[in-house]
């Protein structure tokens, strides 16, 4: 089985910093990924974990801890423009299946 | 080409009509998917292609039938369907090399609405 808990939403004001936290259950972990994805568009790639560790790109940070089954990701220097919803995905081994969490819906303000 | 070009980007059918939709890339990748999502809630997976042969089929039912005619298209052919199947029709695709890192790559959808 699989399964994947994020925030339902955040609020962080612009400029700021905030963490989306995510953890996840699964058998055959084979990566997480951090899509953004605006009312109604397609979810759109923002990084990826394999190993454990953190990283970089950009205003953007993601982290994986695989023993904790746990990630984030950070985002700095908050603009309007970030506010959208944050899933993260775990694909499993095997195979191609990539699986979403609900998301995370980030309203930043003014 | 970096680019999912999904088609129709809505469509309105009956619950007695057949209908399609078609997904399209040209960046050689070698996976292909359909999500089903509806308001305010994750992608769900429907069906993957790997290599133009079905390899996981999360128990969609029969209504809903994929084909991948070759390595850049893919289409889902609907009939029968109900007003619940109405949701966002997403497409993916995502490269198998290896060293990659495996990230779908998404069409803008088609808005599905069965009356």
């Amino acid at each position: 089985g699989q399964n994947i808990d994020q925030p339902t939403e955040m609020t962080a004001t612009e400029g700021a910093i905030v963490q989306i936290n995510c953890t996840y259950q699964t058998s055959g972990f084979n990566g997480l990924f951090w899509y953004q994805q605006h009312a109604g568009e397609a979810p759109t790639f923002l990084s990826y974990n394999v190993l454990d560790g953190l990283e970089e790109k950009g205003r953007f940070s993601s982290f994986l801890s695989r023993s904790k089954g746990y990630s984030y990701l950070l985002l700095k220097e908050l603009q309007m423009k970030d506010s959208a919803s944050y899933l993260c995905a775990v694909r499993r081994t095997g195979g191609f299946k990539t699986i979403f969490g609900a998301g995370t819906r980030l309203f930043v303000k003014a | 080409d970096t680019e999912v070009t999904q088609t129709p980007k809505h469509l309105v059918m009956g619950m007695t009509n057949k209908k399609s939709l078609k997904c399209e890339q040209h960046m050689g990748h070698r996976a292909m998917y359909w999500y089903k999502q509806k308001a305010k809630k994750p992608p769900e997976l429907m069906f993957v292609y790997s290599y133009e042969k079905l390899s996981i089929n999360e128990s969609v039912p029969s209504r809903f039938s994929p084909e991948c005619p070759n390595s850049s298209l893919l289409n889902l052919h609907l009939h029968a369907l109900q007003p619940e199947d109405s949701a966002l029709y997403l497409c993916a695709s995502s490269p198998v090399l290896a060293g990659s890192t495996g990230e779908l790559f998404f069409g803008e959808g088609s808005r599905l609405t069965v009356l």
